[in-house]
């Protein structure tokens, strides 16, 4: 079955970067079929859709954080990973990762990570 | 940005009564439209895609429709584990894809 596990650090302080791994089983994110993308959820913005990679190594990214993120993949281990840089208290949130169905233009979400807090402060 | 706009906020209901939860786009988006549910602690689970099919292993309670910037979420007898919030999704126009801000089905 489907499973992914988010992991990293549950603290990061402002301006840093923040660094998360997702691991995946129960399928391979080189397998084509499939999308790979972290979400997030705070209070103030709700979910929102950070990016997304694709086998070949594609990304694409929110506008709104564009500059400050990047995601990057792992077949080897099966992982796919996020770094957003500069953070501040407006990227305190939960996150997670997520499996994308659909197409090239279009992905809904039907596997997801259980979540990790990621809380940003001094 | 497409905006989906989620009403009501709340919708109180007793057990086996039937919710109607609606999702509006600022703007068309076909029926690339996705429902998902979450309960405290929990991540979403997806329910409806493409604005009225189910996911696997979704009970058949749940149905979706609408399409272009319309779009309701219809649970026809509501059962205990139900009570949760439901979101709205569009994968219509990117990037970003994005969720309304949610509706929570409470006991009443």
């Amino acid at each position: 079955q489907v499973q992914l596990q988010e992991s990293g650090p549950g603290l990061v302080k402002p301006s840093q970067t923040l660094s998360l791994t997702c691991t995946v089983s129960g399928v391979s994110i080189s397998s084509g079929r499939y999308y790979w993308s972290w979400i997030r959820q705070s209070a103030e913005k709700g979910l929102e859709w950070i990016g997304r990679i694709y086998y070949t190594g594609g990304t694409n990214y929110n506008p709104s954080l564009r500059t400050r993120v990047a995601i990057s993949g792992d077949t080897s281990k099966n992982q796919f990973s996020l770094e957003l840089t500069s953070v501040t208290a407006a990227d305190t949130a939960v996150y997670y990762c997520a499996r994308g169905a659909g197409d090239t233009y279009g992905n809904h979400f039907d596997y997801w990570g259980r979540g990790t807090l990621v809380t940003v402060s001094s | 940005e497409i905006v989906l706009t989620q009403s009501p906020a709340t919708l109180s209901l007793s057990p086996g009564e039937r919710a109607t939860l609606s999702c509006r786009a600022s703007q068309s988006v076909s029926s690339y439209l996705a429902w998902y549910q979450q309960k405290p602690g929990q991540a979403p689970r997806l329910l409806i895609y493409d604005a009225s099919n189910r996911a696997t292993g979704v009970p058949a309670r749940f149905s979706g429709s609408g399409s272009g910037t319309d779009f309701t979420l219809t649970i026809s007898s509501l059962e205990t584990e139900d009570f949760a919030v439901y979101y709205c999704q569009q994968r219509s126009d990117w990037p970003p894809w994005t969720f309304g801000q949610g509706t929570k089905v409470e006991i009443k």
